[in-house]
């Protein structure tokens, strides 16, 4: 299966601090990608990195990604009570248009 | 732009009832959608594929008897849950993208609750 596994599944923090999420997939890739969910809601697309991409920046996120190791960590610096949601990440494996989720970080930014 | 609609946003329905939702690409014409399902507390399932005009291609283990999509043009698709169950209830998402894009855009999701 391609999906993702995200670790860990559950992060509390306190406001201010970094958020670390990591996500690791079992098979080749086109693309990664970032998404945050609050409770109850759509999805929101935060960042996509291509396979020959190993770090992208986007305002208060950072992603890598290591095709070597099949991971790729979703950094939040300076988290703030609004980052509180559910993050996954999701691949698309080449000559296929469907992404594949993976299971999910749940992050509580503690105020 | 890349905005997607569902419609409804919230169904309570009858067990033994059949419910459509549908799936709106406002400002693009969607060559393919697609269709996901989230149970409380756990990530996105693909349910199936469906491009404008042909049969959609469903997941391993999805009934396509039991939730059937329609893609007839190319800013809608509809899937309807045939004869409900509560075990049906759950969070329905669809996603849309044009030839080429590599982007999907998520729609903001239908919550099915049957009773």
């Amino acid at each position: 299966s391609q999906q993702g596994e995200e670790d860990p599944q559950a992060l509390s923090i306190q406001e201010g601090e970094n958020a670390t999420m990591n996500c690791s997939y079992k098979t080749s890739i086109n693309n990664l990608q970032w998404y945050r969910q609050n409770s109850g809601r759509g999805l929101v697309h935060l960042i996509l990195i291509r396979s020959n991409e190993r770090e992208k920046h986007s305002g208060r996120l950072r992603v890598t990604l290591d095709t070597s190791k099949k991971s790729s960590s979703l950094l939040i610096t300076a988290s703030r009570a609004a980052d509180t949601a559910s993050y996954f990440c999701a691949t698309d494996a080449p000559g296929d248009d469907k992404i594949i989720f993976g299971k999910g970080t749940r992050l509580h930014i503690l105020p | 732009g890349a905005v997607v609609s569902q419609h409804p946003s919230w169904v309570i329905c009858k067990s033994g009832t059949s419910v459509k939702i549908e799936c709106r690409s406002l400002d693009f014409q969607a060559t393919t959608m697609f269709w996901y399902r989230q149970f409380p507390k756990q990530s996105l399932m693909l349910m199936a594929t469906s491009n404008e005009g042909s049969k959609a291609t469903y997941e391993q283990g999805v009934e396509k008897d039991k939730f059937l999509i329609n893609h007839a043009s190319l800013t809608l698709s509809t899937l309807t849950v045939t004869s409900a169950h509560p075990e049906d209830s759950s969070f329905y998402i669809c996603s849309a993208e044009w030839a080429g894009a590599g982007t999907q855009y998520f729609g903001p999701g239908t919550r099915l609750l049957v009773l």
